[in-house]
């Protein structure tokens, strides 16, 4: 199976700072990725998908980048609404995997 | 409008059985692969299961391979999870999630969850 490794586990940061989490794959995975949000109480929003190609209404401060094994999800100003858990996803094949998540606090 | 609607969560005794539904509507559910992904309490997420729109194609994770059973039944517009042997580490909630239309293998959305508790 393709084990996801997120880091940071979990981050604090100032409104309007720049904040990147990354995830590496196990394997190569081209760019069958995906980033999830999720603020506490709430199911997971998709953000990302095809490692950069953002979904439909999600505020253009995030992006993604990256291809095979590393991939890059970036706010690039920190808003109090982005507090939430962030994860990646690998849907490359089935087990479909979820890195472990990302939690995003305002400092 | 899609909705996802989970049942069938409670309290088991290690080594019980469960069956968890999910119906669907505001869509053509014979159209679209169904998921399970789960969630323990404060912990991170984790996909359980697949199925096909056909039932053709049907996946799991190792943590569960040979105790769950993923199935649907298009002419109910219901997906169903049936998990035997059931552990202190299934303990969770199960969300059904159904692909994009569009993006294949992505799921797109969820429903708001059942609680499957595995207690003595």
């Amino acid at each position: 199976d393709i084990q996801m490794t997120q880091s940071p586990s979990s981050l604090s940061a100032s409104v309007g700072d720049r904040v990147t989490i990354t995830c590496r794959a196990s394997q190569g995975i081209s760019n069958y990725l995906a980033w999830f949000q999720q603020k506490p109480g709430k199911v997971p929003k998709l953000l990302i998908y095809a490692a950069s190609t953002s979904q439909s209404g999600v505020p253009s401060r995030f992006s993604g980048s990256g291809s095979g094994t590393d991939f890059t999800l970036t706010i690039s100003s920190l808003q109090p609404e982005d507090v939430a858990t962030y994860y990646c996803h690998n849907y490359n094949s089935a087990p479909r995997t979820f890195g472990q998540g990302t939690k995003v606090e305002i400092k | 409008e899609v909705q996802l609607v989970e049942s069938g969560g409670g309290l088991v005794k290690p080594g019980g059985s469960l069956r968890l539904s999910c119906a669907a509507s505001g869509f053509t559910f014979s159209n679209y692969n169904m998921n399970w992904v789960r969630q323990a309490p404060g912990k991170g997420l984790e996909w359980v299961s697949s199925i096909s729109s056909s039932s053709s194609y049907i996946y799991y994770a190792d943590s569960v391979k040979g105790r769950f059973t993923i199935s649907r039944d298009n002419a109910k517009n219901s997906l169903y999870l049936q998990m035997n042997s059931l552990r202190a580490e299934d303990t969770a909630v199960y969300y059904c999630a159904r692909d994009s239309p569009t993006i294949i293998g992505v799921v797109i959305t969820w429903g708001q969850g059942t609680l499957v508790t595995v207690s003595s």
